[in-house]
């Protein structure tokens, strides 16, 4: 158990509907990842939130918006959900804003869009 | 273009066995290479390397990183059936994400 807490672990759902997805760091990490797994595309970041700003994008899409709240739990919310957002999605949390850390993986929710 | 290749895609031995898993990378302002164990759900962190010629070790596995040539070798010695899984090679630079590479499935036989 990495400390890093995820929900919901599964969620289904129909195209075109919204969806939030949860993370909650370990104690007393102050950055929050978030990261996208397709069997196509591999492992991909999206976000990165420290301390409540944030910090680097990858490739999210417009449809995709994250934000981290004071208690640094963050959320990651998906819109206009098309069946290619179908993956797992990872979050993950470090101490540290910049490289060189070690960042720890949440179990993941997997999204199927029908 | 930040980039991470690893080799080979997939591996099949037995019980018993030594393998290496190779990661080659290219990132603009390195900070560290780290190695993930991916069985059917979240990442598990193994092994950070940010310094050349240092090994790190932890029970049957070892990890080194060499910053001239960009690459990093994971082995795994006496493979067991528990070892069966995907291993994840990612890089950093000075922003926190991780690129990672495609992967290496390893299957051990019994």
């Amino acid at each position: 158990d990495s400390g890093v807490t995820q929900t919901p672990k599964h969620l289904i759902t129909a195209t075109g509907q919204r969806v939030t997805l949860r993370c909650s760091p370990r104690s007393g990490d102050l950055s929050v990842y978030w990261y996208q797994q397709s069997l196509d595309q591999g492992l991909q970041f999206l976000i990165q939130y420290y301390n409540g700003e944030e910090r680097a994008k990858g490739n999210i899409l417009e449809r995709f918006s994250a934000q981290q709240f004071p208690d640094l739990h963050s959320e990651l919310n998906l819109s206009s959900l098309e069946l290619g957002d179908s993956a797992l999605y990872f979050c993950a949390s470090s101490v540290l804003a910049g490289g060189g850390d070690t960042q720890y993986f949440g179990p993941g929710t997997r999204l199927t869009v029908l | 273009e930040d980039k991470v290749v690893q080799s080979p895609l997939s591996l099949v031995v037995h019980e018993g066995d030594t393998v290496t898993l190779n990661c080659s990378y290219e990132v603009t302002n390195f900070r560290s290479l780290l190695w993930y164990k991916q069985e059917k759900k979240a990442p598990t962190f193994l092994f950070m390397l940010t310094s050349s010629g240092i090994e790190k070790k932890s029970g049957r596995l070892s990890s080194i990183l060499d910053k001239k040539e960009l690459f990093s070798i994971l082995n795994i010695t006496a493979t067991q059936t528990g070892d069966s899984a995907v291993y994840l090679c990612a890089v950093s630079g000075n922003t926190g994400k991780l690129i990672f590479g495609q992967g290496t499935t390893l299957q051990v036989k019994p």
